[in-house]
């Protein structure tokens, strides 16, 4: 079975931290990652997208991918109240579909 | 509208009975997505269009469910003989591109909440 799994939280980080948030998943044939937000009683929004090992930068989020350990995680630097929701990993097989983890509660406080 | 619209936004049903949820996909988008998505859960997928035909309905969780998308736009998603366990909010996306090469980039509407009395 093909899972990614994150831990639910509630990860609590205090205004202008860096908060980091953790996804792995069990395919090795998993080719493309992604980091959806979601905030309460709304739809899933895309934040960032990854494809190959490394790191990707945009504003204050970057994305982390180490496939050799199945891993992938997302920095949010200088944390923000606004950036309190569920963060949500997914993941993309050889097929359509993006698999998505449980997702992350992140509250960011004043 | 710009973007994904579904209806009904909330649905309330008994046991046994049938229902429909429509989805409006963002003009031009030849890919739509089903996902179903319960409390505390990440969503779940159901079934996957490219234009009018279902390419991946591995997700489906058992034949009281079906989809449909016949002019390659709207999409009813249809489920016989509701059951307690299907209250979820059911999601749908749609994206640009086409096939395992897209972004994944996917486009989601706000959602119909069923709930089966």
């Amino acid at each position: 079975q093909k899972e990614v799994e994150q831990n639910s939280g509630p990860l609590s980080v205090p205004e202008g931290a860096i908060a980091s948030l953790n996804c792995t998943y069990s395919d090795r044939g998993s080719q493309s990652f992604f980091w959806y937000r979601q905030y309460s009683g709304k739809s899933p929004e895309l934040i960032m997208f990854i494809y190959s090992n490394g790191d990707k930068e945009d504003g204050r989020f970057t994305a982390q991918l180490n496939k050799a350990s199945q891993y992938v995680s997302l920095l949010i630097r200088d944390s923000q109240p606004s950036d309190s929701a569920t963060y949500l990993c997914a993941v993309k097989h050889s097929g359509y579909a993006l698999n998505f983890g449980k997702g992350t509660s992140l509250l960011v406080t004043p | 509208g710009a973007g994904v619209s579904q209806t009904p936004s909330n649905k309330v049903t008994e046991k046994g009975k049938y229902v429909e949820l429509r989805c409006d996909p963002i003009s031009g988008h030849t890919a739509l997505y089903w996902y179903r998505q319960s409390l505390g859960q990440g969503p779940e997928f159901l079934i996957y269009f490219q234009g009018t035909g279902a390419a991946d309905d591995s997700g489906l969780p058992n034949d009281r469910f079906f989809a449909v998308r016949p002019e390659g736009s709207v999409s009813t998603l249809k489920i016989q003989r509701t059951e307690r366990g299907d209250s979820a909010v059911y999601l749908c996306a749609s994206s640009r591109k086409a096939g395992p090469a897209e972004t994944g980039e996917l486009f989601f509407g706000e959602g119909s909440r069923l709930t089966v009395l």
